[in-house]
Parts: structure tokens; sequence; C-alpha cells
């Protein structure tokens, strides 16, 4: 078991539909990130979130929108997704931004796009 | 853009032999180095980290740093069925973590 908990576990939607992706970790970590990872390939980062502050947005597409309402959760809000969108979405957190801090992963949110 | 590379293999090894997993990177800044393990369907699972020169060793896993060359490898002794997955080697940027993509490792019984 991780210590940082993703919900839902999996998540089968339309392209019409909203829907939420929740990311919480009480391990006291000031800096949370969200991945996307598609099949045989690497985590591609989305954002990053240091001390509640969006502090890197990869160009991501505005139907992905987050949210950090407080230092122990990440939302991901997501509107009007592609059949391309859909894929292992990685939550992470880090003890803060320094150098020197691993990143620990959430079991992720498989989505689906239909 | 930092570019961190692997192997993708496979790397397939006999049970009870060392595996070698290799990453160069090209960031000379960069001062902190990460292995995870992912076994397929699953996230990933920080295994090591790295920050000097030289070796450090955790059980069967021994990392292994060289800056000068920009090389970072892990090694598994005694390499068990169950260490079967795919090895990410990541690299610290201030905020950012870059990935490799993978090297796939089989552990044959």
């Amino acid at each position: 078991d991780t210590e940082v908990t993703q919900t839902p576990k999996h998540l089968v939607m339309g392209m019409t539909n909203k829907k939420s992706l929740k990311c919480e970790q009480h391990m006291g970590h000031r800096a949370m990130y969200w991945y996307k990872q598609k099949a045989k390939k690497p985590p591609e980062l989305m954002f990053v979130y240091s001390y509640e502050k969006l502090s890197i947005n990869e160009s991501v597409p505005s139907r992905f929108s987050p949210e950090c309402p407080n230092s122990s959760l990440l939302n991901l809000h997501l509107h009007a997704l592609q059949p391309e969108d859909s894929a292992l979405y990685l939550c992470a957190s880090s003890q803060d931004t320094k150098e020197s801090q691993p990143q620990h992963f959430g079991d992720g949110t498989r989505l689906s796009i239909l | 853009q930092k570019e961190v590379e692997q192997n993708s293999g496979p790397l397939s090894v006999p049970e009870g032999a060392i595996a070698s997993l290799n990453c160069t990177y090209s960031d000379r800044v960069s001062q902190s180095f990460f292995w995870y393990r992912q076994y397929s369907g699953k996230s990933p699972e920080l295994i090591m980290s790295i920050y000097s020169n030289g070796d450090k060793e955790d059980g069967r896993f021994t990392a292994q740093l060289n800056k000068a060359s920009q090389y970072v490898s892990l090694l598994i002794r005694d390499s068990q069925p169950s260490d079967s997955a795919t090895y990410l080697c990541a690299v610290r940027f201030f905020n950012k973590f870059y990935f490799g993509s993978g090297t796939k490792l089989n552990v044959k019984p």
C-alpha cells in the first residue's frame, strides 16, 4: 500500500462528461504532481504544485484542470476529454521541491474515454 | 530539454545472477538520481536514491553514480523472478523529474 491515495482506481467516461480525480497524502509533503502514463511509456509530467501553488503546467490542454484545495489534497478536473486521453493518471508527492527529495507515487487512476 | 536514456531491453538474466541496468543523462547540473521499479499495470515504486559519486548499497540493490560521465546504474544481486519489472531511471532538476523510457527486466527461474 502506498501513502499517496488516489481515487477512483478506474474511471470510464464519455467525451461529454465531467469528472474529477482525487489524490490525498498525509505525509506532510508540500509538493504534489500529476503525471499521465501511456502503456510501455514513462510517466509524463502534467502539473506541479509547490506549497499549494501551481508552479509548473507542461502545456497541458485546458480540458484538464488541476486544483490544490489544501496541502494534503490534489484534484484533477476532467471535461470534454478525447479518446487519446485514455491512460494511467498518477499522482505523486515529495517533501518539498528541494533537489534531494524523491517522489512517492499513488497507485494511479486508470482512465478510459469512450 | 533534459535527456535521460535507458536501454529498453528486455534484459534477461537467470535467477540468482546479477542484473545490471544503466542510465545516462544530459544535464550536468542535476544532483539527484532515483531508480523506480514498475510492475505491469502498477505505479512506480522508489527503490534507490543516490546523490554522491560512488556506490550506495541497500540489500540486494546497489546504485552507482558517476557525475563526470553522467552515468547512473543499478545492480541487482541474486536476481529473483519477482524482480521482473520495468526499471525507470529518474533525474531531478529543481522541481521536475525526468524519466528514462525504462528497461524491462526478465528474471528466468
